[in-house]
């Protein structure tokens, strides 16, 4: 079965700092993409970054960039300069492209303060 | 502008009412599907659609209908809504084989 894991369940981080948030996933297909989504209170979802599994490069969306480490099936988030805004539900996703599916972890709760 | 569109946002219900949720996707998306998010388990695939009149389960299925009878529209039909239905639903679009996923606002559904 594919399935993703986010092994932290809350996270929180000063202004300005650096936090990396974890995931992992398991899947025997070649062919898949991993995400970030954020969700703020507002319960949008908002696409944060992605990463198609054949690029060996890190995927970076200005302050947000992950660690893709296909061998370990890890995909972590870093969000550098954190800002208020940034207080959020994170979750990681993935999607094969034989089916379609997005499959999403069960989320990291980010705090952001002052 | 590209967008998925749900209504309602808040719903409460009484246990057995039927009640539908609907979305619509003005991107000519082919798959659409329906999630449910619970505090300590993600998002959830309740339903999926890959065309008109394809439609097939997800991982919870159970308690719920769906329709796809024209390509931008994919409702949800709760027929006797339970408690344990009490939850957030999103639905979502994209393009087949295509890596981006549009989400909806969100209905947050209470059954009383």
């Amino acid at each position: 079965a594919q399935t993703v894991t986010q092994s932290q369940p809350e996270m929180s981080v000063q202004e300005a700092e650096t936090v990396t948030l974890s995931c992992t996933y398991d899947t025997s297909e070649s062919n898949y993409y991993l995400f970030w989504y954020k969700q703020p209170p507002s319960r949008q979802m908002i696409l944060v970054i992605r990463q198609e599994a054949y690029k060996q490069q890190n995927a970076t969306e200005n302050r947000f960039s992950v660690n893709f480490q296909k061998a370990a099936k890890s995909f972590s988030l870093k969000i550098s300069d954190s800002q208020l805004g940034d207080t959020a539900m994170y979750f990681c996703a993935f999607m094969t492209g034989n089916t379609d599916k997005l499959i999403f972890g069960t989320g990291t709760r980010l705090q952001v303060f002052p | 502008e590209a967008q998925v569109t749900q209504n309602p946002r808040y719903l409460i219900t009484v246990t057995g009412k039927k009640l539908t949720v609907t979305c619509s996707q003005n991107m000519n998306h082919e798959y659409m599907s329906w999630y449910r998010q619970d505090p300590g388990l993600g998002l959830r695939q309740i339903y999926y659609s890959m065309n008109v009149e394809v439609t097939d389960k997800g991982d919870v299925p159970e308690g719920y209908k769906v329709s796809r009878k024209e390509k931008r529209n994919f409702p949800l039909i709760l027929e006797s809504p339970s408690p344990n239905q009490t939850s957030l639903y999103f639905c979502a679009s994209h393009e087949l084989g295509a890596s981006e996923a549009f989400f909806g606002q969100g209905t947050r559904l209470t059954v009383v």
